[in-house]
């Protein structure tokens, strides 16, 4: 079993949707949370980080950590054609080693017009 | 607008040759990332330095496979010799200390 757990999807929605993308994890040693998107044919970007549990916002994103069920969240609002991407959650144990951290295989998301 | 480079960013090669993939960080970055990503494994972390030593290459094969930092502005990652397998997309990865990373376009190499 792996370490990080994410549904591969695909995700289809109509524009506007809320979308929710999720991850769960085994290692309850994770303390930072971070949710990346990636177009096709391109590396990927971060999008948040956040720190243990609880909830951040930015702009249409919010992530969403809850440590007790070992399980993560990134929800899209008003989601757009241009979110159309794959989401890769990632999970690493202190900070400054952040860049090391353990991904999820990715949720690809079409939002359709 | 500053941004991490690889080199090439498409390679079709033969079973047996060797491979050069290469590298330039974020000025200013002293962490830097080899990571592997194929449909079948997802993204794997293959290699890390810091201040250009290595840290950790545990993900690597290392019977193949070498990385190295000869100066901070270039990384380079090394296959000889190839194999059908080892065709993936090899992404660098630079960053400062602490949360997140940032991602070159990534080579993607064809062993055929």
């Amino acid at each position: 079993q792996k370490e990080v757990e994410q549904d591969p999807g695909p995700l289809s929605v109509p524009e506007g949707a809320i979308v929710s993308l999720n991850c769960t994890y085994s290692n309850s040693a994770f303390q930072y949370f971070m949710w990346y998107r990636q177009y096709s044919r391109k590396g990927p970007e971060l999008l948040m980080y956040t720190y243990s549990s609880g909830n951040k916002e930015d702009g249409r994103f919010t992530a969403q950590v809850d440590k007790s069920s070992k399980y993560i969240s990134l929800f899209i609002r008003d989601s757009q054609p241009s979110d159309s991407a794959t989401y890769l959650c990632a999970m690493s144990l202190i900070n400054t080693n952040a860049g090391k951290s353990t991904f999820g295989d990715g949720t690809t998301l079409t939002v359709k017009p | 607008d500053a941004r991490v480079t690889q080199t090439p960013r498409h390679k079709v090669t033969e079973m047996g040759q060797e491979v050069t993939m290469r590298c330039q960080p974020i000025l200013g970055h002293n962490t830097v990332f080899w990571y592997r990503q194929t449909m079948m494994q997802g993204l794997e972390l293959l290699a890390y330095f810091r201040n250009r030593a290595p840290l950790d290459d545990s993900g690597m094969p290392k019977d193949r496979f070498s990385a190295e930092m000869p100066d901070a502005t270039l990384a380079t990652l090394k296959i000889q010799p190839s194999e059908p397998r080892d065709s993936a997309v090899y992404f660098c990865a630079s960053g400062p200390i602490g949360l997140g990373v940032f991602f070159g376009p990534g080579t993607r190499l064809t062993v055929l």
